[in-house]
């Protein structure tokens, strides 16, 4: 496509279910980035990717989020036993290496209830 | 995570006036350095980067860089309301990866 594209753009869950969120970076990005951000807040860096490996995963915030870039290209981050707190919109971007522009998604909107 | 600090704002300022709007980072082998537009409800979008120490101009948008004080600027020019958004700092390090601020809510005035 020609931009990031996120799915779901917006999901409710129940607190304690598990999550999936998709992102499909800009075809040929090498570097795929996850963000979270809460309201009024700035984007808070999760997680990210160099082809198919995690090069910096310090910030998933503890081991109910994980995330995997299986072929180098779509990601998915996934969120187990989730909590209220959880609750935010998470961004997926991707850029062509360093030192390149960083391109975002539109963000998938996550309401945990 | 690495800090990249902004002042959150709001910042208010008349249409036609400048507006000025600052980030310091603290990770010194930071070597790219961007600024984002967020209007509410959407996602960041690109409108500047800046990789060498001075200015840098495109259109009504400067950005400043000064690595010895570790801080980078964003000045907008005649500013218009459609300019009212929050302003995202954002630092890029050595090792390919972006790091935000807490962004800066700017609003125009008419």
């Amino acid at each position: 496509g020609a931009g990031v594209s996120q799915t779901p753009s917006n999901k409710v869950t129940e607190k304690g279910k598990y999550v999936e969120l998709r992102c499909d970076p800009i075809s040929g990005h090498t570097a795929l980035y996850w963000y979270r951000q809460s309201l009024g807040q700035g984007p808070e860096f999760l997680i990210y990717f160099q082809g198919t490996g995690a090069a910096d995963d310090s910030g998933l915030p503890n081991d109910r989020f994980f995330a995997v870039r299986p072929e180098g290209s779509v990601s998915t981050l996934k969120i187990q036993r989730t909590e209220r707190g959880d609750s935010a919109v998470y961004l997926c971007a991707s850029s062509s290496g360093s030192g390149n522009t960083i391109y975002f998604g539109e963000g998938s909107w996550l309401t945990v209830v | 995570q690495k800090e990249v600090e902004q002042n959150s704002g709001p910042l208010s300022v008349p249409e036609g006036a400048i507006a000025s709007l600052n980030c310091t980072y603290s990770d010194r082998g930071s070597q790219s350095f961007f600024w984002y537009r967020q209007y509410s409800g959407k996602s960041p979008e690109l409108i500047m980067f800046i990789y060498s120490n001075g200015d840098k101009e495109d259109g009504r948008f400067t950005a400043q860089l000064n690595k010895a004080s570790q801080y980078v600027s964003l000045l907008i020019r005649d500013s218009q309301p459609s300019d009212s958004a929050t302003y995202l700092c954002a630092v890029q390090t050595g090792a390919n990866n972006l790091f935000f601020g807490t962004g800066t809510r700017l609003t125009v005035i008419p």
